[in-house]
């Protein structure tokens, strides 16, 4: 069974541009989401997409966003970058949510400048 | 508000050695646990969960975990550490009825000497 498959695996981007980050889940899940990884901050939720529905969103600002399609996939978009935002983000997936736990991607590491 | 707590940032042990990594958590729901394994620059292995039943729960690579409930705690154990378990290690707690999020706690890094 194939893994979480996030694409891309490196970007680097200029302050104001927007950014859109995919990730594929495990064939037959239906809960997706997305998490920030920063040195500072830690592991922080940022949201979680169920059956193309964002069921829970974490405290980050409207920059943020996501959206799921019908085959479970799902894209993460930031708009008008800051130098703040540079961070490891990472995609998870389960069959319905936390009580199956979660799988996660290698992850697309953001940067920047 | 839901949180979760590992003690060491670092923890150094001898190849061969006994390990216990400590999560303390503190949350309102009856919780789920998770102990992930992160290597440098890679996304989070999943080495154990805890959802109901028996408190001691095996996971991949020889670790275990024990839940005790009366001190919130949740330590992931291991009696032979091998030099390939060097990596960061993350306790995490999830609920239904928190919207299906996980709550990680900072990390331990684990380093082995030889």
């Amino acid at each position: 069974k194939a893994g979480v498959t996030q694409t891309p695996r490196y970007l680097i981007k200029t302050r104001g541009q927007q950014v859109t980050l995919s990730c594929s889940p495990i064939s037959g899940h239906r809960s997706v989401s997305w998490y920030q990884q920063t040195p500072g901050q830690g592991l922080q939720f940022l949201f979680e997409y169920f059956s193309e529905t964002q069921r829970n969103k974490g405290n980050f600002p409207g920059r943020f966003s996501g959206r799921q399609f019908s085959n479970s996939r799902s894209e993460m978009n930031v708009s008008t970058l800051e130098l703040g935002d540079s961070a490891l983000y990472l995609c998870a997936s389960s069959p319905e949510g936390a009580n199956y736990g979660y799988t996660f991607g290698s992850g697309t590491r953001l940067t920047v400048v | 508000a839901q949180s979760v707590t590992q003690p060491d940032i670092h923890i150094t042990v001898s190849e061969g050695a006994s390990l216990e990594l400590r999560c303390n958590y503190s949350y309102g729901a009856t919780p789920y646990l998770f102990w992930y394994v992160q290597s440098p620059g890679q996304g989070l292995q999943l080495l154990l969960k805890y959802f109901s039943g028996d408190t001691l729960v095996q996971g991949i690579k020889g670790f275990e975990a024990e839940f005790k409930r009366s001190q919130s705690s949740f330590n992931l154990r291991k009696p032979s550490v091998h030099w390939s378990d060097a990596a960061e290690y993350f306790c995490a707690v999830g609920a239904r009825e928190y919207g299906n999020k996980l709550v990680f706690g900072a990390g331990t890094i684990l380093r082995v000497k030889s």
